[in-house]
């Protein structure tokens, strides 16, 4: 089955740090460009960042750049997130989606094809 | 505040059509067709519906159709079923800085 599923979300005091994971199965996940977007509770979708299928494109929100590093590990099937300097407003549900590029695409193509059911990050002293 | 404006509730009857819209400006919508929209049922992931504007993924029913006119993008939902009760996201390519905007999601109602 192709899928994705998010894990190590946690409750973690303001300034913390946290690293989400994403396993990915059912595909060629080394041939595919990743996203990480997420939602805070009752609210729209905010997207974070982007990277390319060899890690050697990568794309940041501005309101997480400098805070946040996004990497892959192609041989384990896993991208990651990690959060650094966390604040309140980093509380979310945090999605893993697949690029809609298709294999060994170029470039971006900005739209999501595959999501995952996300992983909760709740930022609290 | 989202960077596209979306109504925050939609409505219609069974069998009806409704038209959802997503106002963006000349840096995004209006520039790029790389719109997107997304279905959310509560609690669940997102799920693509329509991508570079106007094109249906492999298994998303015909019923629902999108366009663009200027710095607005729209997506059009015939024949309202009851499980297109929903929450609908819209996003555009933005340019290198900040890529990916979203709209602030619309709450469709089947009467």
């Amino acid at each position: 089955e192709v899928q994705l599923v998010e894990s190590g979300g946690d409750l973690v005091q303001p300034g913390g740090s946290l690293r989400v994971s994403c396993a990915a199965s059912g595909f060629t996940f080394s041939s595919y460009s990743m996203n990480w977007v997420r939602q805070a509770a009752g609210e729209g979708l905010e997207w974070l960042s982007y990277i390319s299928s060899s890690s050697t494109s990568i794309y940041y929100a501005d309101s997480v750049k400098g805070r946040f590093t996004i990497s892959r590990d192609n041989a384990k099937n896993s991208l990651y997130l990690q959060m650094n300097s966390l604040r309140d407003e980093d509380t979310a549900v945090y999605y893993c989606a697949r690029d809609g590029g298709g294999m060994a695409a170029r470039r971006p193509y900005w739209y999501f094809d595959l999501w995952g059911r996300g992983t909760l990050v709740s930022v609290s002293s | 505040q989202s960077a596209l404006t979306q109504p925050p509730s939609a409505s219609g009857s069974p069998g009806q059509s409704v038209t959802i819209s997503c106002t963006g400006t000349s840096s995004d919508v209006g520039t790029y067709n790389y719109v997107s929209w997304y279905q959310q049922h509560p609690g669940k992931a997102p799920k693509l519906m329509i991508y570079e504007v106007s094109k249906r993924p492999s298994g998303v029913p015909d019923r629902f159709s999108g366009s663009k006119s200027g710095n607005t993008a729209s997506l059009t939902v015939s024949g309202l079923q009851a499980d297109d009760e929903a929450d609908y996201y819209c996003s555009s390519y933005a340019g290198s800085n900040n890529p990916v905007v979203f709209g602030g999601g619309t709450k469709l109602t089947v009467l």
